[in-house]
């Protein structure tokens, strides 16, 4: 079946600009999460939805980090007034019990 | 919270060689151990996990083992090839969707043709 798609894979902003990036999870997962990966290193959890609790926010880095979900479904990661050090790869996963799968990533660069 | 440590950071074999990863986990009350695999480009892909009610499960040249006592848990790779090179991740986690996992910071695997 189809797996995690994210979108854009590619997206170049100039500083200060806001972008959404979006997430569509594996149908009936109910658990959504993002990480950032910046260059070289590891997962940095950003945040994690599960169902209809609130949402697990403790990785967001700033308050220019949003993110959405509606019910089960789509997610959209916001991340405004944009900075270079944003520049990384954004990666949104999916669970249902026990294994998580992750979506290609979209490749952030702030200019 | 868990805490999941990977070592090396980096390992380099020839081809032909086996690999072995190593992650220790801190939380007694994990149950879950996924591997993931990265390449270049690309998002994790998740290549074999195993649950705390086994002690090794076996995939072809990939296996895992898991020790509850000493907490920690292995990734063996037999008969290496080029295309096993990648960034390898594990994890650890309890079980339910209501669980994330926590992540090691990963291992550059390098296999030498």
């Amino acid at each position: 079946g189809a797996g995690v798609s994210q979108s854009p894979s590619n997206k170049v902003t100039e500083k200060g600009k806001d972008v959404e990036l979006r997430c569509d999870p594996i149908s009936g997962h109910t658990a959504l999460y993002w990480y950032r990966q910046r260059l070289g290193q590891g997962l940095e959890f950003l945040i994690y939805f599960q169902g209809n609790s609130a949402p697990d926010k403790s990785g967001l880095p700033s308050d220019r980090f949003s993110a959405e979900r509606t019910g089960e479904s789509v997610s959209t990661l916001t991340i405004q007034r944009t900075q270079q050090e944003d520049s990384a790869v954004y990666l949104c996963a999916s669970r249902q019990v026990y294994e998580q799968y992750f979506g290609p990533g979209t490749r952030l660069t702030v200019t | 919270g868990e805490n999941v440590e990977q070592h090396p950071s980096t390992l380099s074999v020839q081809e032909g060689d086996s690999a072995v990863i190593k992650c220790t986990y801190s939380d007694s009350a994990s149950n879950y151990f996924p591997w993931y695999k990265q390449e270049l480009g690309k998002g994790p892909q998740l290549i074999i996990d195993i649950r705390s009610n086994v002690g090794e499960k076996k995939d072809q040249r990939i296996a895992v083992t898991l020790n509850k006592t000493a907490k920690h848990f292995s990734l063996h790779i037999t008969e290496t090839q080029p295309e096993d090179s990648a960034v390898y991740f594990c994890a650890a986690s309890m079980s339910g969707a209501n669980s994330k996992l926590t992540f090691g910071k990963g291992i550059t695997l390098s296999v030498r043709p």
